[in-house]
């Protein structure tokens, strides 16, 4: 158990639609990752949070976006979603500064499906 | 920008053969390298880490890695594996130039076949 949490596991919605994946990071660690596990892309870095502030971007869509609150929760929500959009979407949480780089201990990650 | 490489993408050991996957990444400075697993259905796992000093680096459940700079490479090595060592096995990087993201390979299925 890496200690990081998310739900839901699974998310069966449909195209145009919107949904909120939530993470929650191991106790004490201040900085939240999200990525995109998918069968062409890879593994793909989306945006990393800091103590609540936004701290570096990576391929994330302008249809996405994503928030850390103050209890260092983390949501990530993708809204007018296509098929394309279907993945497996990890969160990871390092207690290393707001550099990043650190290491990363990962969700078991939400499988989204857009039909 | 940094970029990491997986050249194999699926690879078939019998249980006991000796393992190694190739990664190669591209940056020119300073880098930290990883090598993460994931078993069928569960999260990514830290296998091991380099980050300074002697280049070969060990890890957990016998893997080791070597970090050759003037190659770009920090190989993945295991004497002789396990039918449990099946998982996907990613390489990662992060460089000083690259807001210390990691960026990860592609990624290696490896099946070991009892």
């Amino acid at each position: 158990d890496s200690g990081v949490t998310q739900t839901p596991k699974h998310l069966i919605t449909a195209t145009g639609q919107r949904v909120t994946l939530r993470c929650s990071p191991r106790s004490g660690d201040l900085s939240v990752y999200w990525y995109q596990q998918s069968l062409d892309q890879g593994l793909q870095f989306l945006i990393q949070y800091y103590n609540g502030e936004e701290r570096a971007k990576g391929n994330i869509l302008e249809r996405f976006s994503a928030q850390q609150f103050p209890d260092l929760h983390s949501e990530l929500n993708l809204s007018s979603l296509e098929l394309g959009d279907s993945a497996l979407y990890f969160c990871a949480s390092s207690d290393g500064g707001p550099g990043g780089g650190q290491n990363l201990h990962f969700g078991n990650g939400t499988r989204l499906t857009v039909t | 920008a940094q970029s990491v490489s997986q050249h194999n993408h699926h690879v078939i050991l019998s249980e006991a053969a000796s393992l190694e996957l190739g990664c190669n990444y591209s940056y020119g400075g300073t880098v930290n390298l990883f090598w993460y697993v994931q078993y069928p259905g569960q999260h990514l796992q830290l296998l091991l880490k380099y980050f300074s000093g002697d280049p070969l680096v060990k890890g957990i459940k016998g893997f080791e890695a070597e970090f050759i700079k003037s190659k770009f490479s920090f190989n993945l090595r295991k004497p002789s594996v396990q039918w449990s060592d099946t998982a996907e096995y990613f390489c990662a990087v992060v460089s000083s130039g690259s807001a210390r993201q990691l960026t990860f390979g592609s990624g290696t299925q490896l099946t070991v076949l009892p």
